[in-house]
């Protein structure tokens, strides 16, 4: 059973503060990652892709990928309230058929 | 609205009655996956179609659950007798046609079945 895992926290950060969050997987095929983030009730909406080993940075969001430790971290710089959500971490199948969700992180910022 | 579009947003349905969901993907995607959210569990892949060809159905339950994506038209994910356990959040997504691509998903539609 190939599983991305993410620890479901409540992650807690002061506005203005960096939020790490973090997800491991367990397939080695997997190719593409992904960082959805969900407020109650909402619909997943897409924050970042990832493809390659490195940092991705996208304004005030960096995705790092480390393919040999099978570990994918997403950085939010700036931390807003409008920030707090579930964070939901993905990885493609190998097949690229599928999306494999974590258990989301939830993320709070406090003003 | 160029987004994915789902309906009904919400839907009730009482027990061994059919739930019919729709989908509509985003203007240039021809790549379509439904996903369930079930309460207090993650996102869990259902299926994947294109147009008139399921490609993956590996997330689907052998019994009561059917897709289709026909040449025009919404996609379509039907439920047969439904159960209380079948309640949940039934999101669609859609892509643009490669394998590994980004998925954008609806808004969602929360099946109720009392």
């Amino acid at each position: 059973q190939k599983e991305v895992e993410q620890n479901s926290g409540p992650l807690s950060v002061p506005e203005g503060a960096i939020a790490s969050l973090n997800c491991t997987y367990s397939d080695r095929g997997s190719q593409s990652f992904f960082w959805y983030r969900q407020y109650s009730g909402k619909s997943p909406e897409l924050i970042m892709s990832i493809y390659s080993n490195g940092d991705k940075e996208d304004g005030r969001f960096t995705a790092q990928l480390n393919k040999a430790s099978q570990y994918v971290s997403l950085l939010i710089r700036d931390s807003q309230p409008s920030d707090s959500a579930t964070y939901l971490c993905a990885g493609g199948n190998q097949a690229g058929t599928a999306l494999i969700f974590g258990k989301g992180t939830t993320l709070s910022v406090s003003s | 609205n160029a987004g994915v579009m789902q309906n009904p947003r919400h839907l009730v349905r009482r027990r061994g009655q059919e739930a019919r969901l729709r989908c509509s993907p985003m203007k240039g995607h021809s790549h379509v996956y439904w996903y369930r959210q079930l309460p207090e569990e993650g996102l869990k892949f259902m299926v994947y179609l294109q147009k008139e060809n399921i490609i993956d159905e590996s997330g689907m339950p052998k019994e009561r659950f059917s897709a289709e994506f026909p040449k025009e038209g919404p996609s379509i994910l039907r439920i047969q007798q439904v159960v209380r356990g079948d309640s949940a959040a039934y999101f669609c997504a859609s892509s643009p046609p490669r394998t590994n691509s980004e998925q954008y998903f609806g808004p969602g539609t929360r099946l109720t079945v009392t």
